[in-house]
C-alpha cells in the first residue's frame, strides 16, 4: 500500500494558523484528498489537489507538489471547532489511501 | 437528500461470532467502499463495491467479506472475530466509484467491540 506520513498531533492557538504535512509516493499518485473527521462522526471532504500549486477554499488552503510527494494543509483563522483529525489521503488507480491522520487541538 | 445510512451503529460481540454491518449509500451512488478504522492505523481500505461486483480489494484476511444488493445497499462481513477486529468501520459511497471521482462520502460507522 501507499505510505503516507502526516504529523501525530498539533495545537494551536484560536485565531492562529496551522499547517498540517502530508507526506507520499509518488508512484502511482492520481490525486490527494484531506478530509475533516470530527471525534465520533464521518469524515467530510475538504479539499482535492491533483496539480501542483495552491488550492484556496475560505480558511482551510491545501498545496501539492507532485515531484516532492508533498502536501501541506493550512487552516487560517483558527476556530474552535476546528478542532479534529485531519486525514491526508492519496489516490492511485483504484483507492484513496488514508494517513493515520493529524489530531489538531485549539486552545482558547 | 440523505446521507450515508450505516446499521448498527455499535455493537460487542466475542471472540469466534460472526458479525454483519450494513450501509445504505447516499441515493443514486453505485460504489461503497468499506474501510476500517483503528486509533494510529488510520483507515484501512478493506473493499470497493460497484453495481453488485468487488471491484476492489484491501489486504484483509478471508473473515472479511462483503456484498452490495441491486439497490445498492452493502454488507460486509466478519467471521470468526478476533480481538484485534475491534475498530470502527466506515462505509462511503460515490457515483462512480474511488478511481473515478476520489471524492468520497462516508457514514458515520459501525463501531465494533471484541471481547
Amino acid at each position: 500500500g501507499q505510505n503516507i506520513d502526516q504529523p501525530t498531533e498539533m495545537t494551536a492557538t484560536e485565531g492562529a494558523i496551522v499547517q498540517i504535512n502530508c507526506t507520499y509516493q509518488t508512484s502511482g499518485f492520481n490525486g490527494l484528498f484531506w478530509y475533516q473527521q470530527h471525534a465520533g462522526e464521518a469524515p467530510t471532504f475538504l479539499s482535492y489537489n491533483v496539480l501542483d500549486g495552491l488550492e484556496e477554499k475560505g480558511r482551510f488552503s491545501s498545496f501539492l507538489s507532485r515531484s516532492k510527494g508533498y502536501s501541506y494543509l493550512l487552516l487560517k483563522e483558527l476556530q474552535m471547532k476546528d478542532s479534529a483529525s485531519y486525514l491526508c489521503a492519496q489516490r492511485d488507480d483504484y483507492k484513496l489511501s488514508f494517513g493515520a491522520g493529524t489530531t489538531v487541538t485549539v486552545r482558547a | 437528500k440523505a446521507g450515508v445510512t450505516q446499521t448498527p451503529r455499535y455493537l460487542i460481540k466475542t471472540r469466534g461470532q460472526q458479525v454483519t454491518l450494513s450501509c445504505s449509500p447516499i441515493s443514486g451512488h453505485r460504489s461503497v467502499s468499506w474501510y476500517q478504522q483503528t486509533p494510529g492505523q488510520g483507515l484501512q481500505f478493506l473493499f470497493e463495491y460497484f453495481s453488485e461486483t468487488q471491484r476492489n480489494k484491501g489486504n484483509f484476511p478471508g473473515r472479511f467479506s462483503g456484498r452490495q444488493f441491486s439497490n445498492s445497499r452493502s454488507e460486509m462481513n466478519v467471521s470468526t472475530l478476533e480481538l484485534g477486529d475491534s475498530a470502527l468501520y466506515l462505509c462511503a459511497s460515490s457515483i462512480s466509484g474511488q478511481g473515478a471521482t476520489g471524492e468520497l462520502f462516508f457514514g458515520e460507522g459501525s463501531r465494533l467491540t471484541v471481547l
